[in-house]
């Protein structure tokens, strides 16, 4: 079985630039989840995805934003780029949303802000 | 009060040792906790998921939760060298189904 796929693996963007980064979830998981792993900081949940409908939200600024497709994968959009935005992004998925589904990484988009 | 505190380490310790890692959480409403393990330059890979309080054991790892204490441990026997990696807790409370994380325990297990 697949796991989690993550595209870009790397990104490479100067400041005020707009980045796409891209998640196809494991077949059959409609649950979709991203986060922010910078230097220092850890992991912080940014957005979730399930059935089209992103469900809740991180405490992050608007130009953090992202859409879900019929298909379930998604992509996650960040506008303005600031140089604090350079992390690796790690997108999750599971079988549904809710506590009693546990999540499953890909391996990330390291985004590196010039 | 951070709502969860993780020891980051370093940990080093020599082959065959028994490890035990830690993190305590102050939300009271986590119900669901985890532990993940991250390679370098890797995405975090589930180890153990656990319900509420209690005891889980899978081969060498033994995942133990303590809501009353608000404390949650993983112990891991037999320490080989390919368990050197980043630990990572992780919690969820039903509500709202985000994830938060400790800031990782860096274990190097020595030959």
């Amino acid at each position: 079985e697949a796991g989690v796929t993550q595209s870009p693996t790397h990104l490479i963007k100067t400041r005020g630039q707009q980045a796409t980064l891209r998640c196809s979830p494991i077949s059959g998981h409609t649950s979709v989840y991203w986060y922010q792993q910078a230097l220092g900081l850890g992991l912080q949940f940014l957005l979730w995805y399930d059935e089209g409908e992103e469900r809740n939200r991180g405490n992050f600024p608007p130009r953090f934003s992202g859409r879900q497709f019929p298909n379930y994968s998604s992509e996650l959009n960040v506008n303005a780029l600031e140089l604090e935005d350079s992390a690796l992004y790690l997108c999750a998925s599971s079988l549904g949303g809710g506590g009693s589904q546990p999540q499953h990484f890909g391996d990330g988009t390291r985004l590196s802000i010039l | 009060q951070k709502e969860v505190e993780q020891d980051p380490g370093p940990l080093s310790v020599p082959e065959g040792a028994i490890v035990s890692l830690n993190c305590t959480y102050s939300n009271s409403a986590f119900q669901y906790f985890m532990w993940y393990r991250q390679y370098s330059r890797k995405g975090p890979e589930l180890l153990m998921y656990t319900y509420s309080s209690g005891n889980k054991e899978d081969g060498r790892f033994t995942a133990q939760v303590d809501k009353s204490s608000k404390y949650i441990s993983l112990f891991i026997r037999d320490s080989q060298p390919s368990d050197s990696a980043t630990y990572l807790c992780a919690m969820s409370a039903s509500s709202n189904y985000k994830l938060t994380f400790g800031k990782g325990t860096l274990l190097t297990v020595n030959p």
